[in-house]
């Protein structure tokens, strides 16, 4: 069964300093990959997704994830955060053309420190 | 902007109460998808459907259950709503390669 960690619930970083929250996943075969972000109250918005090619993928609002096969890891960053990125992560694997939905990580909550 | 949509946003309603949370997507996808979070927590997938009559559940149990008439509507029904169904659902629906989420459904059942 495909599964997500993301090892981190809270991280803290000061405005302008840049971000990397972390996320590992166990999938049998090539995983398709994905970052959503949620704010508060609200559904969640694709930041970028991975399924082949360039393994540094470049998302929305800045953000870019690295999918490294051997570590099993797909990390996202950003060069310098800014408060409005204030929100919860999540990490998501799922299968390419199936209809069985995507597995979610537990997410990270992202503080923002003036 | 995603055209997904869920109503009502808020719900709060009491026990033994059946009620409705709906879905509608514009997007003409056949895949829809319900997931149930619960605060601070991941989304559990709950329900899903391959397209028009067709209904599968997902990974976590749920006592509640969907109907897919047409292909842009999925809704999910509890038929006797309890506290322990407080959460929020999600709806979504795919295409090949990305997942478009509504703003979810706050349900508290007192």
């Amino acid at each position: 069964a495909q599964s997500v960690t993301q090892p981190d619930i809270h991280i803290t970083v000061s405005e302008g300093a840049s971000l990397e929250l972390r996320c590992n996943y166990s999938y049998g075969a090539t995983p398709y990959l994905f970052w959503y972000v949620q704010s508060p109250g609200q559904g969640l918005q694709l930041l970028l997704k991975y399924f082949s090619g360039d393994t540094l993928v470049q998302g929305i609002k800045g953000f870019e994830a690295e999918f490294k096969r051997s570590q099993s890891s797909f990390n996202l960053r950003k060069p310098s955060v800014h408060w409005s990125d204030a929100a919860e992560y999540f990490c998501a694997v799922g299968q390419g053309g199936g209809a069985d939905g995507l597995t979610f990580g537990k997410g990270t909550h992202l503080i923002i420190q003036p | 902007e995603a055209d997904i949509y869920q109503t009502p946003r808020y719900l709060v309603i009491g026990t033994g109460k059946k009620i409705t949370l709906e879905c509608s997507q514009t997007m003409g996808h056949d895949k829809m998808y319900w997931y149930q979070q619960d605060p601070g927590m991941e989304l559990h997938l709950i329900h899903y459907s391959y397209g028009v009559n067709s209904t599968e559940k997902g990974d976590l149990s749920s006592e509640s259950t969907v109907s897919r008439i047409r292909t842009e509507h999925f809704p999910l029904t509890l038929e006797s709503a309890r506290p322990s169904h407080t959460s929020q659902y999600l709806c979504a629906s795919r295409e090949r390669t990305e997942a478009f989420f509504g703003q979810g459904t706050r349900l508290t059942v007192v």
